[in-house]
């Protein structure tokens, strides 16, 4: 049972908008730790998505941004295209300092 | 370019040992940490260890915590993850991945190796 609670699956048609969201406590995300995000397309290792919360990497493109609020956070994924199917990951630490990962969403797109 | 090549994976009887290498390039192995994920056939991402970049401090998972230990040679910018007593459960995909500090970005990720254990 992960720490970080996100739903299990989500699914939108293409050019659409979809929200994953990922659940922590006052021990973690809650405390002002970072969450960051990462995406694992079928077969591949995850590739970092979002970091710090809000930030993308060089070469991601605009279209997935990430929140912050409270104990939880969201990415959303606007525009969506039939690549962005695949398995979304969110990241934080609790007080000790170890990583922790949410349970995975499964992204479809219709 | 930045890489990191995961190596040593392989199937095992329960109980038996194994030890996987993490061979890093392209960066400045000295400045970043280095963990070990894991991910069983059709779950999700579940965090094992980390060696910090000052080459002494390290930390594990509970489900690994005295079976498994972390270890790094500078001269060769490689990590490696001595998995002992291995148990049926801790078959999966072990991926390593670098990060900048304590609580940053896995910012790259290898490519993983497969443990199997099995009788």
């Amino acid at each position: 049972q992960a720490v970080l609670t996100q739903p299990p699956s989500v699914s939108g048609a293409p050019g659409q908008r979809v929200t994953i969201s990922c659940t922590g406590s006052s021990s973690n995300i809650g405390a002002g730790y970072d969450v960051h995000w990462y995406q694992q397309l079928p077969g591949e290792a995850p590739k970092l998505l979002v970091y710090d919360n809000t930030i993308r990497p060089s070469g991601v493109p605009d279209r997935f941004s990430g929140s912050k609020s409270g104990t939880s956070a969201s990415l959303a994924i606007t525009g969506l295209q039939a690549e962005d199917e695949a398995d979304y990951y969110c990241h934080s630490y609790d007080s000790s300092l170890s990583p922790l990962f949410g349970g995975g969403t499964k992204l479809t797109v219709l | 370019q930045v890489q990191l090549v995961e190596s040593g994976g392989g199937e095992v009887q329960p109980g038996r040992s194994l030890r996987l290498s993490c061979a890093a390039s392209g960066f400045s192995f000295s400045d970043y940490g280095i963990h070990w994920v894991r991910q069983a056939p059709g779950k999700g991402l579940e965090w094992v260890a980390v060696m910090w970049n000052d080459g002494v401090n390290k930390k594990y998972a509970d489900s690994v915590k005295g079976r498994f230990a972390i270890s790094r040679d500078k001269s060769e910018n490689t990590v490696y993850l001595q998995m002992d007593s291995l148990r049926v459960e801790d078959t999966a995909v072990y991926y390593c991945a670098r990060a900048l500090y304590s609580s940053s970005s896995f910012n790259h990720w290898g490519q993983g190796t497969l443990v199997t254990v099995s009788s």
